[in-house]
């Protein structure tokens, strides 16, 4: 099992550039979430989904988009990219256990 | 809407003396909580969970929580710090029965030689 993989792991961007974060998991997780961590804000929730075609905002969802077409994949869109979205952004999944499985991170850098 | 808050952002403590990291919690139903350890450079990991049932709660790499209702408190605990432990802390909680996982501020540990 590969577990929760994230691509890529380094971007740097344009003030209104658009991109996509990838996630990916292999363990037929129902849950994903995505976060955003900064120095001395711990990581923040933006986006979360309970399954396929079911998804809710978290605490910080301004300026970013998601969707979950399938059970494996719950991307991450930045449609107009912005200086305060400079983060590092980590994917996560979730057992019925309540265990949540982090991906590695993307290191995103708006400039 | 629940929480978590840990007090202050840095612990420092010497190998081989106890390791304390607080973290109480607000909600309004029976929460679950967690703790997760971040290594530089990596995603999260989970030490250990409290969900129902012993209050004591043990982890991994010799980690320990205690669930006190009373005190809406979760500390984590670890008799002797090793070099190793060395890394950043984070408090969590969901509502329980919602996988919807909400994080605290973090605490960084540093253990000295």
């Amino acid at each position: 099992n590969a577990g929760v993989t994230q691509t890529p792991k380094f971007q740097v961007l344009k003030t209104g550039q658009s991109m996509t974060l990838q996630c990916a998991q292999d363990m037929n997780h129902e849950y994903m979430s995505w976060y955003r961590q900064d120095p001395g804000m711990g990581l923040r929730l933006i986006h979360y989904s309970v399954g396929a075609g079911i998804t809710d905002q978290g605490e910080v969802p301004n300026g970013y988009n998601v969707s979950r077409s399938t059970t494996e994949d719950f991307p991450l869109r930045l449609l107009s990219a912005a200086p305060s979205q400079t983060s590092v952004y980590f994917c996560a999944s979730g057992d019925r256990g309540h265990r949540q499985f982090f991906g590695p991170g993307t290191r995103l850098t708006v400039l | 809407a629940q929480s978590v808050t840990q007090l202050g952002s840095h612990v420092s403590v010497s190998e081989g003396a106890l390791v304390l990291l607080r973290c109480n919690y607000s909600s309004s139903v029976p929460p679950y909580l967690f703790w997760y350890v971040q290594y530089p450079n990596q995603g999260l990991q989970l030490l250990l969970k409290y969900t129902t049932g012993a209050t004591l709660v043990k982890g991994i790499n010799g980690f320990e929580a205690e669930f006190k209702k009373s005190e809406t408190s979760f500390h984590l605990t670890k008799p002797s710090a090793h070099m190793s432990d060395a890394a950043e802390y984070f408090c969590g909680i969901s509502q329980g029965g919602s996988e919807k996982l909400v994080f605290g501020k973090g605490m960084k540990l540093t253990v000295n030689p």
